[in-house]
């Protein structure tokens, strides 16, 4: 069963802007993970945030958790052409065991030159 | 560190046809994952093993499909016989403690296109 869905499933922005891509998931993590997948190659982690986080930072990317609300945000700050990719939210599955992830649909996001 | 390998990385074959997809995890990662992905589906989760052991392949579509992990640093899926349904890319991921504790590192995917 499908646990994170992202929004919006489509974003462009010019270079330069920040872009902002949510995360809502349906049960309790314990994790909540975010990938980035370029055109024709496999998914790279971001980042990995747990439950008892509520903000974590690499590079330009920041990532925030609510657990209250059951969602997620991925920010990217001034962005770059080659932030251009689909990212996905990904989370273990409910009533699932632990091992797996479940990812959403994603986010494609367009960044112009 | 080489990443997780997959091959072929494209497969066009004629329906009926058995296709074998490849994949090498990471060195010292317990565990494996296949997905597929399709424009439709997304990112589907097809099995995954632990220690060389399938866990849980409920998304496995049928039993067209197997997948096999002889030991800690091969793994295949097989679709025999394949179907025009089955094209999509499929993807390998390792990780060293399962995604409770620690992210997936995928393969690059080998896309698969039945005639």
């Amino acid at each position: 069963s499908q646990q994170g869905e992202e929004d919006p499933q489509a974003l462009s922005i010019q270079e330069g802007e920040n872009a902002t891509m949510n995360c809502s998931y349906k049960t309790s993590i314990n994790n909540l993970q975010w990938y980035r997948q370029n055109s024709g190659r496999g998914l790279v982690h971001l980042i990995l945030i747990r439950s008892n986080e509520r903000e974590k930072h690499s590079g330009r990317l920041r990532v925030t958790l609510d657990t209250s609300k059951k969602s997620s945000s991925l920010l990217i700050t001034a962005s770059r052409a080659a932030d251009t990719a689909s990212y996905f939210c990904a989370t273990p599955p409910y009533g699932g065991s632990q091992g797996n992830l479940i990812f959403g649909k994603g986010t494609k996001l367009s960044v112009k030159p | 560190d080489a990443g997780v390998i997959q091959s072929p990385r494209h497969e066009v074959t004629e329906m009926g046809q058995e296709v074998t997809l490849r994949c090498k995890p990471i060195s010292g990662h317990d565990y494996l994952f296949w997905y597929r992905q399709t424009m439709m589906r997304g990112l589907e989760l097809l099995i995954y093993f632990n220690n060389n052991v399938p866990i849980d392949d409920s998304g496995m579509p049928e039993d067209r499909f197997s997948a096999k992990m002889p030991n800690a640093s091969f793994s295949t899926l097989k679709i025999q016989p394949s179907e025009p349904r089955d094209s999509a890319v499929y993807f390998c991921a390792s990780s060293l403690g399962g995604a409770s504790q620690s992210p997936l590192h995928f393969g690059n995917g080998t896309r698969l296109t039945v005639t």
